[in-house]
């Protein structure tokens, strides 16, 4: 069974750092691995989808890893902004049922 | 492209009624839709998978009469609680795939219960 561990679960930085959230998972046979945004009391916004053959992902600011063979992927987030202030998810769809399993997230709050 | 909608937003309800929450791929058709239960400060987890036109399956621990799923079109599933106790209380969130559950998934909004 497919378990996504997220570090750390809550993350307090100043506004223009660089940031790192990191996500691990038991079982490498993974099909791809995705990093969502949620907003308090909202959906999820997908940020980001690294299929297993690839290594990385970027979007703006936004750069993801995924290494398959030690269990790991990383959601880097330069010069952080308040509006980033969010929980981020990671999620690997895997397995014979292609369950897609979210880890417990990390609460990030950007302080101006 | 690729949105889904999920109706109501917000409900709040007495223990014993049963509160159905409608999930919609507003955009495109969704042959495999999925339905996940978020409580305060916690991940998600899925409750099940639906196939349109078939029975949905659940995951262990789920109870299949106390959460109904219908998937009668390629553009709608139901969440139906049933008899509903304060414990249900919970961010409901669904998501539709294209094709099969390998595919990518597309998340609605959620829907926040509230059962008093």
């Amino acid at each position: 069974k497919q378990e996504v561990t997220q570090i750390p679960a809550a993350l307090s930085v100043p506004e223009g750092e660089n940031l790192v959230l990191n996500c691990s998972f038991t079982d490498s046979a993974i099909y791809n691995l995705q990093w969502f945004r949620q907003d308090p009391g909202k959906g999820l916004t997908s940020l980001l989808l690294i299929q297993s053959s690839q290594r990385e992902q970027t979007s703006g600011r936004l750069n993801a890893s995924l290494d398959k063979s030690s269990g790991r992927s990383t959601l880097y987030i330069a010069a952080s902004q308040p509006g980033d202030s969010a929980t981020y998810l990671c999620a690997c769809l895997s397995g014979a049922g292609n369950m897609l399993t979210f880890g417990g997230g990390t609460r990030l709050m950007v302080k101006p | 492209g690729a949105v889904v909608s999920q109706h109501p937003s917000r409900v709040i309800c007495k223990s014993g009624t049963s509160v159905k929450i409608e999930c919609r791929s507003l955009d495109f058709q969704a042959t495999t839709m999925f339905w996940y239960r978020q409580f305060p400060k916690q991940s998600l987890m899925l409750m099940a998978t639906s196939n349109e036109g078939s029975k949905a399956t659940y995951e262990q621990g789920v109870e299949k009469d106390k959460f109904l799923i219908n998937h009668a079109s390629l553009t709608l599933s139901t969440l139906t609680v049933t008899s509903a106790h304060p414990e249900d209380s919970s961010f409901y969130i669904c998501s539709a795939a294209r094709t099969s559950s390998a595919d990518t998934q597309y998340f609605g909004p959620g829907t926040r219960l509230t059962v008093l």
